[in-house]
């Protein structure tokens, strides 16, 4: 069985660029998280989809970053307009049931030049 | 708000030795969960041991064993007979107890880089 993957694994962007990550969750996982780690910091939480729905957005830093799960499938979160402070890493993460283990995709890094 | 935090940034460790990865956190819930995970380079994070704090024993799994000190919000990882193939980054992780919406994201600490000498 598939784990959850994550393209592209590095990616690296001038300031004011978009930049779109995305994470094909574990087929059948419901439950989709993002974090993101800031280099030296802990991982953070940015939004939880449960199917196709954002049942928690409250770690999104602001309005430039857009997360979209069409069809409960597969997620793609987008920086628009890129800015320094988003280096770092973003992880996807996926379950069966929110009570239930979380598996985690490889990450991507995000450089912002 | 939890927080989760640990202090040892890098641990170092010979083969076939014992280390212990240290873990604090503060939440003012009586039930939840802890974790540990383990990042390789360049690899997908997975779950090494998971502790429900219900519980008053100690999780084990195979050479990780966890020390769960629930008054002191103590959650420390030990790896008994360490192997080149532990060397990771390891992160501790809290989850609050199920019930209400998204109680099934984790709030990490800082991680802690594992080195293992041969």
């Amino acid at each position: 069985e598939a784990g959850v993957t994550q393209f592209p694994s590095h990616s690296v962007i001038e300031k004011g660029q978009t930049v779109t990550l995305r994470c094909d969750p574990i087929s059948g996982h419901d439950n989709l998280y993002w974090y993101r780690r800031v280099m030296g910091k802990e991982i953070k939480f940015l939004l939880h989809f449960v199917k196709e729905s954002k049942q928690d957005e409250s770690g999104m830093p602001n309005n430039r970053f857009l997360a979209e799960r069409t069809g409960g499938t597969y997620s793609t979160l987008k920086v628009q307009p890129a800015e320094l402070e988003d280096s770092g890493v973003y992880f996807c993460a996926s379950s069966p049931r929110q009570i239930a283990e979380a598996f985690f995709g490889q990450g991507t890094r995000l450089t912002v030049v | 708000a939890q927080t989760v935090t640990q202090s040892q940034p890098e641990m170092s460790v010979q083969e076939a030795e014992t280390v212990t990865l240290s873990c604090t956190y503060d939440t003012s819930e009586s039930d939840y969960y802890l974790f540990w995970y383990k990042q390789p380079p360049s690899r997908q994070m997975i779950l090494v041991i998971r502790q429900e704090a219900y519980k008053q024993q100690n999780a084990t799994e195979n050479r990780f064993s966890v020390n769960f000190q629930k008054a002191a919000k103590s959650f420390s990882l030990k790896i008994s007979d360490s192997q080149l193939g532990d060397a990771a980054m390891y992160f501790c992780a809290y989850r609050r107890p199920a019930g209400g919406t998204s109680y099934g994201k984790l709030t990490f600490g800082q991680g802690t880089i594992l080195t293992v000498h041969p």
